[in-house]
């Protein structure tokens, strides 16, 4: 079985421009979360998302959105970058995202604004 | 203040050795517990998972949870090299689902 799909592993971007990462979660599961992993301030939670509709939400600002589409597949994307968005973005999927079950991540996608 | 609260180490010890990682937290709404593993250019694996208090053992792994202290630990016995990884606690609310509150992990490092 497959496990959580991250592309890409590594993006460069300049200040100011946008990204889009993409996480394709294990086949079945229809829960996915976005975390952002800083040195400093660890992982914090950005947004959940279960069958297309958005389920929770982080403390971040606006620029940072996402979305969900009808095969789980998931996209965030980050506009109008600072530097303080470097970081490694982590996606966890799980079958329903109850409380019980098992986050299973990916490998993150190690995003640097220069 | 963070609302958890872990030593970033980094924690080095021989193989062989007892590890003992602990984590505070100050928000009393939390009621499942976790430890995850990370290495290196990887994503967070969950070792350990404790639901309010108490004690969970699995293998060369022992989970603490003590509510009314607001503390947590992860005990590793007969540490292996293997075992060099970033460890992280993390924990949730009743309702919170996926939205996980992590430490800042502490690095462990097990020498031959």
């Amino acid at each position: 079985k497959a496990g959580v799909t991250q592309t890409p592993r590594y993006l460069i971007k300049t200040r100011g421009q946008q990204v889009t990462l993409s996480c394709s979660p294990i086949s079945g599961h229809r829960s996915v979360s976005w975390y952002q992993q800083t040195p400093g301030q660890g992982l914090q939670f950005l947004f959940e998302y279960f069958s297309e509709t958005q389920r929770n939400k982080g403390n971040f600002p606006g620029r940072f959105s996402g979305r969900q589409f009808s095969n789980s597949r998931s996209e965030m994307n980050v506009s109008t970058l600072e530097l303080g968005d470097s970081a490694l973005y982590l996606c966890a999927s799980s079958l329903k995202g109850g409380q019980h079950e098992k986050l299973f991540f990916g490998s993150g996608t190690q995003l640097s604004v220069l | 203040q963070k609302e958890v609260e872990q030593d970033p180490g980094p924690l080095s010890v021989p193989e062989g050795a007892i590890v003992s990682l602990n984590c505070t937290y100050s928000n009393s709404a939390f009621q499942y517990f976790m430890w995850y593993r990370q290495y290196s250019r990887k994503g967070p694996e969950l070792l350990m998972y404790t639901y309010s208090s108490g004690n969970k053992e699995d293998g060369r792994f022992t989970a603490q949870v003590d509510k009314s202290s607001k503390y947590i630990s992860l005990f590793i016995r007969d540490s292996q090299p293997s075992d060099s990884a970033t460890y992280l606690c993390a924990m949730s609310e009743e309702t919170s689902g996926s939205r996980l509150t992590f430490g800042e992990g502490t690095q462990l490092t097990v020498n031959p």
